[in-house]
């Protein structure tokens, strides 16, 4: 199975940006990156998705190199709210054919105020 | 609208007994996904269902693990003869799965403790 990593944790200070940055070297052709941020006792929320070069939303900027073997997740101006694990997920088309979706190992960001 | 439910959203049981864990996905969603978060770990797949289709059901730890969907709707994932190391928290999760764009929104999770 291919091996998705991050960064085990960071820490900021409220009002900067922040980069995470996704390891993905078994990526399939056709899949997507996703970024989910994961409060404690809680599922896993929807941050941002993309394929390839850069995608931004209300919340955060994903960049994607043309090889798309990383990914880095950015969230301008963070508030101690910001406080989570962030995990990237890709999608890993094994031998047998069919899908298997591996999480990252997931980024504990600790925003100070 | 309603959002992935899942139930119980505690489960204790002990060493040795079956457990059923159940998830109802967004209406209209035909993908249907279980993952495993041990105390302190990451998410770990389990399973996916794309509609009628049968599963890939590698993921699963042992087979001890089963997992069903009935109707393309709701899914129990079925642990037998519990192990202490099954104590875990399990989220399902649904998506469109019409493209390649299936994100994937997640219930709260079960958190299951085997004593």
């Amino acid at each position: 199975l291919a091996k998705t990593t991050q960064p085990i944790s960071m820490d900021s200070y409220e009002g900067q940006e922040v980069n995470i940055t996704c390891s993905h070297n078994n990526i399939a052709t056709n899949d997507y990156i996703t970024w989910y941020q994961q409060f404690p006792s809680q599922g896993p929320r929807f941050i941002i998705q993309g394929y390839k070069t850069k995608v931004t939303n209300e919340v955060a900027s994903l960049f994607i190199p043309a090889d798309r073997k990383s990914s880095t997740l950015s969230l301008p101006r963070v508030s101690l709210s910001d406080t989570a694990v962030y995990y990237c997920l890709v999608g890993d088309l094994g031998t047998s054919g069919t899908y298997k979706y591996i999480f990252g190992t997931g980024t504990r960001l600790k925003v100070l105020a | 609208g309603a959002g992935v439910s899942q139930s119980p959203s505690n489960k204790v049981t002990e060493k040795g007994k079956d457990v059923e864990l159940r998830c109802d996905p967004i209406s209209g969603h035909t993908a249907l996904y279980w993952y495993r978060q041990s105390l302190g770990q990451g998410l770990e797949f389990l399973i996916y269902f794309q509609g009628n289709s049968a599963p890939d059901k590698s993921g699963l730890p042992s087979d001890r693990f089963s997992a069903e969907r009935t109707g393309g709707s709701v899914s129990t994932l079925t642990i037998q003869r519990t192990q202490q190391e099954d104590s875990a928290v399990y989220l399902c999760a649904s998506s469109h799965r019409t493209s390649w764009t299936d994100t994937q929104y997640f219930g709260p999770g079960t958190r299951l403790t085997v004593l």
